[in-house]
């Protein structure tokens, strides 16, 4: 059981170009998050999403878009990489009926330079 | 003000040392409350919840008070094993957790 697994674990980028993070997990849950988690500010929430083909925004999610197509995989993408977004982003999974306790995957380290 | 505020530490100790966590809340319509564990470079899990009457779990007491929006958490007879960031959460209206920037212990042989 693989649980919530994250690609790729490392990435570097330079300013302007674009990525997309993929999150997987095989628990069946309904809700998945995106957090990014800097020194000193804890992990922030950046989108969600409650069922399949549903997203929306959390707490910074200026120059991100997400997408849900498939219930087991949620997307985080940067159409164009900035300094501030160098950070690791970690995806969650929770049960609808347990939705506070979240499953994290092992993050992404990304710098971009 | 952040939503959850949490000393930074780092608490250093030695093993078998008692140690205690705080962490305040700025909505008071906040739902319900946790802990999740951290270690280094790794992802955050669930430690325990923390209930209006207090909890236990083993070696960790977990504290809630409403009124002066206070969350607590206890370990006592610290081991090596308990080294990591303790972070505080905080259940939001519409369901979202809020996380505090987290406290680092170091436990010491």
């Amino acid at each position: 059981n693989a649980g919530v697994t994250q690609t790729p674990k490392f990435r570097v980028l330079k300013t302007g170009q674009s990525m997309t993070l993929l999150c997987a997990q095989d628990m069946n849950h309904e809700y998945m998050y995106w957090y990014r988690q800097d020194p000193g500010m804890g992990l922030r929430l950046i989108h969600y999403s409650v069922g399949e083909g549903t997203t929306a925004k959390g707490e910074v999610p200026d120059g991100y878009n997400v997408s849900r197509l498939k219930k087991q995989n949620f997307l985080l993408g940067l159409e164009s990489a900035a300094p501030s977004q160098t950070s690791v982003y970690f995806c969650a999974s929770s049960n609808r009926d347990r939705a506070y306790e979240q499953y994290f995957g092992p993050g992404t380290r990304l710098t971009v330079t | 003000r952040k939503e959850v505020e949490q000393d930074p530490g780092p608490f250093n100790v030695p093993e078998g040392a008692t140690v205690a966590f705080n962490c305040t809340y700025s909505n008071s319509a906040s739902q319900s409350f946790f802990w999740y564990r951290q270690d280094c470079r790794k992802e955050p899990k669930l430690l325990m919840s923390v209930y209006s009457s207090g909890n236990e779990d083993g070696r960790f007491t977990a504290q809630l008070n409403r009124a002066s929006q206070y969350i607590s958490l206890l370990i006592r007879d610290s081991k090596l094993s308990d080294s990591a960031t303790y972070l505080c959460v905080v259940r939001a209206q519409g369901g979202k957790l809020i996380f505090g920037q987290g406290t680092e212990l170091s436990v010491k042989p």
